[in-house]
């Protein structure tokens, strides 16, 4: 088991709708878990990031993570246009730069105007 | 602030030739990394340095090197490139968070496009 499973879509939605993007991932030491969000040919810019088990929210985005069940998940309301990007969940066990950061394969996300 | 730069954008190389791939950012971060990204894939750490003439290994370094003599620079070097090579290449880089250790904000380069036939 590989350990961070992303469904790597391609996900389609009209605009206006909810979107949600979802991680897994096997290793019980991650605690910090991070959504990067890459535009085509840019690099990732992060978009949300939060601590352990929890909801997170900033304006139309909002991150859980279920711990119990090693889930996390990125909720989008109202999707735009502009949101159409490729999301990667991203996690680590410690704060230290040896272990760096553990990134999901990334969902290719289209919103339709 | 610039950010994070990296050149070339594109680049085409043989079967066994060398190149280094440039790295700079302005923002007197502390940590800098490399990552390559391969299609459908997420991001694979290559190398990385926590501050002026230290590295390490990251996941995947086999056929890589670095060096990191300035804060602001962090080149990667491949010594006979090979078609497993071929790759988009990240650079990013991250500042000390207050709690010490690196800040889970990376920020990333535009990207080095890298095709080995």
């Amino acid at each position: 088991q590989k350990e961070v499973e992303q469904d790597p879509g391609p996900l389609s939605v009209p605009e206006g709708a909810i979107v949600s993007l979802n991680c897994t991932y096997s290793n019980s030491a991650f605690q910090y878990f991070m959504w990067y969000r890459q535009y085509s040919r840019k690099g990732p810019e992060l978009l949300m990031y939060t601590y352990s088990s929890g909801n997170k929210e900033d304006g139309r985005f909002t991150a859980q993570v279920d711990k119990s069940s090693k889930y996390i998940s990125l909720f989008i309301r109202d999707s735009q246009p502009s949101d159409s990007a490729t999301y990667l969940c991203a996690m680590s066990a410690r704060n230290q730069a040896g272990t760096a950061l553990i990134f999901g394969k990334g969902t290719t996300l289209s919103v339709s105007s | 602030n610039a950010g994070v730069t990296q050149t070339p954008k594109f680049r085409i190389l043989k079967i066994g030739q060398s190149m280094t791939l440039q790295c700079t950012q302005d923002m007197n971060h502390n940590y800098m990394y490399w990552y390559r990204q391969d299609p459908g894939m997420g991001l694979k750490l290559i190398y990385y340095s926590v501050g002026a003439g230290i590295t390490d290994k990251g996941e995947v370094p086999n056929g890589y090197n670095v060096s990191r003599s300035t804060t602001e620079d962090f080149p990667l070097r491949l010594e006979l490139a090979a078609p497993s090579q071929t790759s988009v290449y990240f650079c990013a880089s991250s500042y000390v968070a207050v709690a010490g250790g690196p800040s889970y904000e990376q920020y990333f380069g535009p990207g080095t496009r890298l095709t080995v036939t």
